[in-house]
């Protein structure tokens, strides 16, 4: 089996505060994700990436930036956090393709004060 | 485009009770289907995968179904314990991307 590791667990910023979430994964997978997490609203993507330096956009990626700096890990910058954006960022892995299944982190939940 | 709809955003259960939950979908290929369950603290994780109408899925005393006629697919137990307790989300593949599109959660709740 593998482990995805997110760092840090709990984040606390200010608001226009540039931030950096942080993902390691040890599965080997080609395919990482993040998505945000609000309470009622599922799993929204933000970026994901399908290969080392690969990055992909998706539906709310406004606002954050992503960097897959190598194959192992994937990082996720919140540009200026705001207090409208506290939630639960999770990271994800997959090998890729139609019916993988989805690996996912245990999440950094992120307050704005 | 592509979306998923789920409605129950919490059900409350004894224990013994019978679980459903229903999700629908829409798209213009053929879709596979997924049900992921997160417990407290926890990301989530795979519970079923369904990528044929009218087979079904089955782990862990769940089972899935979809509906290929009414665009539905849904998760049922027959008898949910305290340990279920979680939220249950259904998602489908886009096959135009690979990526999975997400219902919003259902949150199980289990009377002692």
């Amino acid at each position: 089996g593998g482990i995805i590791t997110q760092t840090p667990k709990f984040l606390i910023g200010q608001e226009g505060q540039k931030l950096t979430l942080k993902c390691q994964q040890n599965f080997n997978h080609d395919t990482m994700y993040w998505y945000r997490q609000d309470s009622g609203k599922g799993l929204r993507l933000i970026y994901y990436s399908i290969t080392e330096n690969d990055l992909q956009k998706g539906d709310l990626s406004e606002g954050y930036d992503a960097s897959r700096e190598k194959k192992s890990s994937f990082s996720l910058t919140v540009t200026s956090a705001q207090k409208n954006e506290m939630a639960v960022f999770l990271c994800a892995s997959s090998k890729g393709g139609a019916n993988t299944e989805v690996f996912f982190g245990k999440g950094t939940r992120l307050t704005v004060v | 485009g592509d979306s998923v709809i789920q409605m129950q955003g919490q059900v409350t259960l004894s224990e013994n009770d019978f679980l459903f939950i229903n999700c629908t979908y829409s798209t213009t290929g053929y879709p596979t289907l997924f049900w992921y369950v997160q417990y407290s603290g926890e990301g989530p994780q795979l519970l079923l995968q369904v990528t044929t109408a009218n087979n079904k899925g089955s782990s862990r005393g769940f089972e899935a179904t979809y509906d290929k006629g009414t665009t539905s697919f849904h998760l049922q137990k027959t008898s949910v314990q305290e340990i279920d307790s979680a939220v249950y989300y259904c998602a489908m593949r886009d096959n135009s991307n690979y990526q999975l599109i997400w219902g919003s959660g259902t949150k199980l709740i289990i009377k002692p």
